[in-house]
């Protein structure tokens, strides 16, 4: 399958603990994002990269959240000193971005994670 | 951000059509109208795009209203595989996503 992948599914954390996160985007895809959605809403963007540079950073991302994306394909996202309003599905996409036309993104299953 | 407003929620029965209305009444002239859908416990999933005139593929049609302060979502013969979450969204730049809670649909058998 070459959609894209997310790494874990699922993580379960006590608070205080650091988390890393990874995503596979599809290959060739030049732009990668990273979304958080907690129960009962719609995603909230949360950063994004244009091969490797970092574009974007929402006001939810605060210090203690960081991501990566080194050479243009894969990315981290890392949380530290987790906190139980964590709790979320982290979910990662990716687009091709070409001149003249919108970008469709395609979703990662997501990672799941609980802070206790 | 682009605001959009949908029905909490919605039901159809399968094999029959189902009309998903969105309201975006502060588009803009260069917004596209996308529709993404989510299944439980899976990811977003592209539905359909479009941006002035109506559009069809595969999974489904989009009618875009003359003024574009609406759009719907058209599923010819709904089955169980299609209750989701449903959501529109549209705005002013070509990346992220503004999400809302969007309308979950139930297929009843």
């Amino acid at each position: 399958d070459t959609g894209v992948s997310q790494d874990p599914r699922h993580k379960i954390t006590k608070r205080g603990q650091n988390v890393t996160f990874r995503c596979d985007p599809i290959s060739e895809h030049n732009r990668l994002y990273w979304y958080r959605q907690t129960l009962g809403q719609g995603p909230e963007f949360l950063t994004y990269f244009q091969n490797e540079a970092q574009l974007e950073k929402s006001r939810l991302l605060s210090d203690r959240f960081s991501a990566e994306r080194p050479k243009g394909s894969f990315s981290t996202l890392e949380i530290q000193r987790t906190e139980q309003g964590d709790s979320a599905m982290y979910l990662c996409a990716s687009s091709l971005v070409a001149w003249g036309s919108t970008e469709t993104q395609y979703f990662g299953p997501g990672t799941r994670l609980l802070v206790l | 951000d682009a605001k959009t407003t949908q029905p909490n929620s919605m039901e159809s029965n399968e094999e029959e059509p189902v009309h998903l209305p969105c309201n975006h009444s502060t588009i803009s002239g260069t917004d596209y109208i996308h529709w993404y859908r989510q299944l439980p416990s899976q990811g977003p999933e592209y539905v359909i795009h479009g941006r002035t005139s109506n559009v069809n593929n595969r999974m489904a049609s989009l009618a875009i209203a003359e003024d574009r302060k609406s759009s719907t979502l058209i599923l010819h013969r709904a089955t169980l595989r299609d209750a989701a979450v449903y959501y529109c969204i549209h705005g002013g730049s070509n990346y992220k996503l503004t999400f809302g809670k969007g309308t979950l649909l139930t297929v009843n058998p």
